[in-house]
């Protein structure tokens, strides 16, 4: 059980483009996701927390506009970066828990969308 | 300073010895800690999570939690090559840089 799915895996494309990654929840319901980033040989660093059915939390230092987060049902968050350029690229991760006290419970990862900007 | 430190590493064991693996948090009123493995290229896995003081044992893995001394570790005994990653430690939402382990054959 838990289990996080993440698409797509892998985008390439050039800069200017905006891109969605989409995490979904497949066996339970998901009050709240999170969306980490990852530069190589670096740990994850939480960007957002997505809210089903209201607002995203971000993070200090992480923009609001450039990174969009839509968590419209239970089961499916979605982080949209907008305009991305070269240094947007990284490694995304989208992360969720099974109960609704999330600052304590384990997260499940999905597996994780390698974004490179050309 | 970094509200979760953990030593980069590299850590080499040998196959079958006792990998240790050291975590420190800045934040005094943490109560959830984790341990997870990533492998390269993927998204990391959970290992094991501990949220009282003292040790939690999982198969081959030990957790160790010193809220006084704001410590958490995580032993993993018999280490085999397939080991091989970086453990990140996590305490609430925040993640420490990781430690890459290497068990060698």
């Amino acid at each position: 059980g838990a289990v996080v799915s993440q698409h797509p895996s892998r985008v390439i494309c050039k800069s200017g483009t905006s891109v969605k990654i989409e995490c979904r929840s497949l066996d339970f319901q998901a009050t709240t996701m999170f969306w980490y980033r990852q530069f190589p040989k670096k740990s994850l660093m939480l960007m957002a927390t997505s809210n089903e059915g209201s607002k995203a939390t971000y993070e200090q230092g992480v923009e609001k506009d450039k990174f969009l987060i839509n968590h419209a049902s239970l089961t499916l968050s979605t982080l949209t970066v907008t305009s991305a350029h070269p240094e947007d690229s990284s490694f995304y991760i989208c992360s969720a828990s099974i109960t609704g006290s999330v600052s304590n419970q384990p997260q499940h990862f999905g597996d994780g969308t390698r974004l490179s900007i050309l | 300073q970094k509200e979760v430190e953990q030593n980069s590493g590299p850590l080499s064991v040998p196959e079958g010895a006792i990998a240790s693996l050291n975590c420190t948090y800045s934040d005094r009123g943490s109560q959830s800690f984790f341990w997870y493995r990533q492998y390269s290229g993927k998204s990391p896995e959970l290992i094991m999570f501990i949220y009282s003081n003292g040790d939690k044992e999982d198969g081959r893995f030990t957790a160790q939690l010193n809220k006084a001394s704001q410590y958490v570790s995580l032993l993993i005994r018999d280490s085999q090559p397939s080991d091989s990653a970086t453990y990140l430690c996590a305490v609430n939402m925040r993640f420490g840089a990781g430690t890459r382990l290497t068990v060698k054959p």
